[in-house]
């Protein structure tokens, strides 16, 4: 199946420093790009929608300022933590999908987030 | 919009066994039924989808089936081994670019 990358696995950071992850189509063009947030034991928090070459849709409750996404290219997505605190410690997950609308929906290897 | 529902929401079963997890949508527009399996500490892997133009698919020990009438998929997985243990997604889409996820199910294959 096709390949998503995403890195990095995992970052310790301290309150108040920004922290980009990346979201990499390896073998495939994905227009859209999504960004999940999951808590321990839970199911997966849509965050924004990515689109390439445009701003990317957040989801009702999520700081556009806060969680600063680019989508510049058809391979590549970026989420950037702002000032982040120890609030925002999380697993960010990533995923892209293939082809068109209707196209398979693969996710990456997520990212653990500890701010101290 | 969608509102998906996944059952049961922890399923233990012995090795050999087999598992069955449901999910039940709402929206009619919806095509596309995916399942992911998802492992401590990474992120979820697509294990087989299927499309509302088939009722039944089969990958060797894994099988979706649809039933658009009633709009409820389910996943059944046989000759359940160890390796199986994981937290399982259903989701829907439509050709609205949209995925619906459903509350995983937690499924630990006792050896």
């Amino acid at each position: 199946g096709a390949v998503v990358s995403q890195h990095p696995s995992r970052v310790i950071c301290k309150s108040g420093t920004s922290v980009k992850i990346e979201c990499r189509s390896l073998d495939f063009q994905a227009t859209t790009m999504f960004w999940y947030r999951q808590f321990p034991k839970q199911s997966l928090m849509l965050m924004a929608t990515s689109n390439e070459g445009s701003k990317a849709t957040y989801e009702q409750g999520v700081e556009k300022d806060k969680f600063l996404i680019n989508h510049a290219s058809l391979t590549l997505s970026t989420l950037t933590v702002t000032s982040a605190h120890p609030e925002d410690s999380s697993f960010y997950i990533c995923s892209a999908r293939s082809g068109l609308a209707t196209g398979e929906l693969f996710f990456g290897e997520g990212s653990r987030l500890t701010v101290l | 919009g969608e509102n998906v529902e996944q059952h049961p929401s922890t399923l233990s079963v012995q090795e050999g066994d087999s598992a069955v997890i449901k999910c039940t949508y709402s929206d009619s527009a919806s095509n596309y039924f995916p399942w992911y399996k998802q492992e401590l500490g990474k992120g979820p892997q697509l294990i087989i989808d299927i499309r509302s133009n088939v009722g039944e698919k089969k990958d060797q020990r894994i099988a979706v089936t649809l039933n658009k009438t009633a709009k409820h998929f389910s996943l059944h997985i046989t000759e359940t081994q160890p390796e199986d243990s994981a937290v399982y997604f259903c989701a829907a889409s439509s050709n609205r670019n949209q995925f619906y996820f459903g509350t995983g199910t937690s499924l630990t294959v006792i050896p």
